[in-house]
C-alpha cells in the first residue's frame, strides 16, 4: 500500500512549544503534501514538497523530505491553540493517478 | 472565486431515499475528486474526474452514482443506501492533474446521517 503512516497519533503540547509530526511512505514518490483539518470540516493545504526537494518553508511551517528513508516531517514552530486539528500527509506516487493520504496525527494545543 | 462549495452541509436520508450531493468549483480546475471520510480516520478516494470524464472508480458500490454535468459542477447521487455510509463526504479540485502539483482544493463537506 502506499499510504502513508504518520506518527504519533496524537500530540499534545503547551502554546508557544515546538509540534513535531513524522509521515512514512513506501512507495517512490513525485510529491508529498500536509493538510489541516479542523474537526469536522474540510480539509486545508498547508505545504508541497517535491521529490527532489529536502526542506521547505511556510511561515511557521518547516517541512522536509528524506526520499532515501521513504519519510517526511512537519514542524510547526511557536504553536498556538488555533494550530489544535488533525494533521494528514499525502503522497502521490510516482506514477501514480490519485492522491492518497496517510493516517493523521491528532494535534492539541493547550492555553 | 477559489473555493469548493458543497451543499447541502448536513443530510439525514432514509434508507430508501435518493438524494443528490453537490460540489462546485470555478477556479478552472480540470480535475475533481469525491472523498469519503469515516470519523478518525483519512480521507479515502471514491472517484476521480479529470476533464469532466470519469478516470477512477475505487471500486465504490453502485448505490453511489457520480455526474459530472461541466468542468465546474460534481455531482454525487446517492441511492438506497446503508447505515454504514454515513461519513463526511469531501469533494475536492486540483489544478494540474490528479498528481496536485499545487494542492487539492477541498470543500467543507457534507455530514451525511444514513437512518
Amino acid at each position: 500500500s502506499q499510504q502513508g503512516e504518520e506518527d504519533p497519533q496524537a500530540l499534545s503540547i503547551q502554546e508557544g512549544e515546538n509540534a513535531t509530526m513524522n509521515c512514512s511512505y513506501k512507495t517512490s514518490i513525485n510529491n508529498l503534501q500536509w493538510y489541516r483539518q479542523n474537526s469536522g470540516r474540510g480539509l486545508v493545504h498547508l505545504i508541497l514538497i517535491r521529490s527532489n526537494e529536502r526542506e521547505k518553508h511556510s511561515g511557521r511551517l518547516r517541512v522536509t523530505l528524506d526520499t532515501s528513508k521513504k519519510s517526511s516531517s512537519l514542524l510547526i514552530t511557536a504553536s498556538r491553540a488555533a494550530d489544535t486539528a488533525s494533521y494528514f500527509c499525502a503522497t502521490a506516487a510516482q506514477y501514480g493517478n490519485k492522491l492518497v493520504f496517510g493516517a493523521g496525527t491528532i494535534l492539541r494545543v493547550k492555553s | 472565486d477559489t473555493e469548493v462549495t458543497q451543499t447541502p452541509k448536513h443530510l439525514v436520508m432514509g434508507m430508501t431515499n435518493k438524494k443528490s450531493l453537490k460540489c462546485e468549483q470555478h477556479m478552472g480546475h480540470r480535475a475533481m475528486y469525491w472523498y469519503k471520510q469515516k470519523a478518525k480516520k483519512p480521507p479515502e478516494l471514491m472517484f476521480v474526474y479529470s476533464y469532466e470524464k470519469l478516470s477512477i472508480n475505487e471500486s465504490v458500490p453502485s448505490r453511489f452514482s457520480p455526474e459530472c454535468p461541466n468542468s465546474s459542477l460534481l455531482n454525487l447521487h446517492l441511492h438506497a443506501l446503508q447505515p454504514e455510509d454515513s461519513a463526511l463526504y469531501l469533494c475536492a479540485s486540483s489544478q494540474g492533474g490528479v498528481q496536485g502539483d499545487y494542492g487539492y482544493t477541498f470543500g467543507s463537506g457534507t455530514r451525511l446521517t444514513v437512518v
